[in-house]
């Protein structure tokens, strides 16, 4: 079983609608962030949580918004779905214990389509 | 503003050595990081520099100059299974990551 698990690895929804894609993780990392990718784009930084109680906004947080409901889950939704929210979503964790943070663990990805 | 720059595309052959190159103007440094994506999956971590000088890890190997805002990753002895995207990623001054478009590396026989 994958460390970093993402549910749903597929999607498909109408614009308007209300998608929450979550991702729980056993590595027992404290950091976890959400991040998109699009074709010939680097990945962009959504949201990211140090901790329980800790929310922050990352470069593109317009239209999102999570939920970190314990230290091994963190939930992504739009509020409301529009197309230029199609991508491929990925969750990320990192161990703030390590000498650095930038190794991340990235979860399989989830892809959403916006009609 | 914050730029990664690094090569779109790259073809190298089976056997041989490649070396993708990447460019950076971040505010601040807190290391340069690379990744491997290979398609449809997720990516995974190959190497961190954060001093000057060359960092070598089995077939791969990944250099910085800090002075010059440069990187690359030499890959050696390419195999079929190094088909994939490499992505250069820096840590800037607030420790976030700033990541490049990735560099696509099609390996031919």
């Amino acid at each position: 079983d994958a460390d970093v698990t993402q549910t749903p690895r597929n999607r498909i929804t109408k614009t308007g609608k209300r998608i929450m894609l979550e991702c729980s993780q056993t590595k027992g990392h404290d950091r976890m962030y959400w991040y998109r990718q699009d074709p010939g784009l680097g990945l962009r930084l959504i949201y990211y949580s140090f901790d329980v109680k800790d929310i922050n906004k990352g470069e593109i947080s317009d239209g999102y918004s999570v939920s970190r409901q314990a230290q091994a889950k963190f939930s992504l939704s739009l509020e409301s779905a529009i197309p230029n929210q199609t991508a491929l979503y990925f969750c990320a964790t990192s161990d703030s214990n390590r000498g650095h943070t930038g190794e991340l663990f990235f979860g399989e990805g989830s892809r959403l389509t916006v009609l | 503003g914050q730029n990664i720059d690094q090569p779109t595309e790259m073809t190298a052959t089976e056997g041989a050595i490649v070396q993708i190159n990447c460019t950076y103007q971040t505010s601040g440094f807190n290391g340069l990081f690379w990744y491997q994506q290979h398609a449809g999956e997720a990516p995974t971590f190959l190497s961190y520099n954060v001093l000057d000088g060359l960092e070598e890890k089995g077939r791969f190997s990944s250099f910085l100059s800090r002075s010059k805002g440069y990187s690359y990753l030499l890959l050696k002895e390419l195999q079929m299974k190094d088909s994939a995207s490499y992505l250069c990623a820096v840590m800037d001054s607030n420790y976030q990551l700033i990541w490049g478009a990735g560099t696509k590396l099609i390996i031919k026989p």
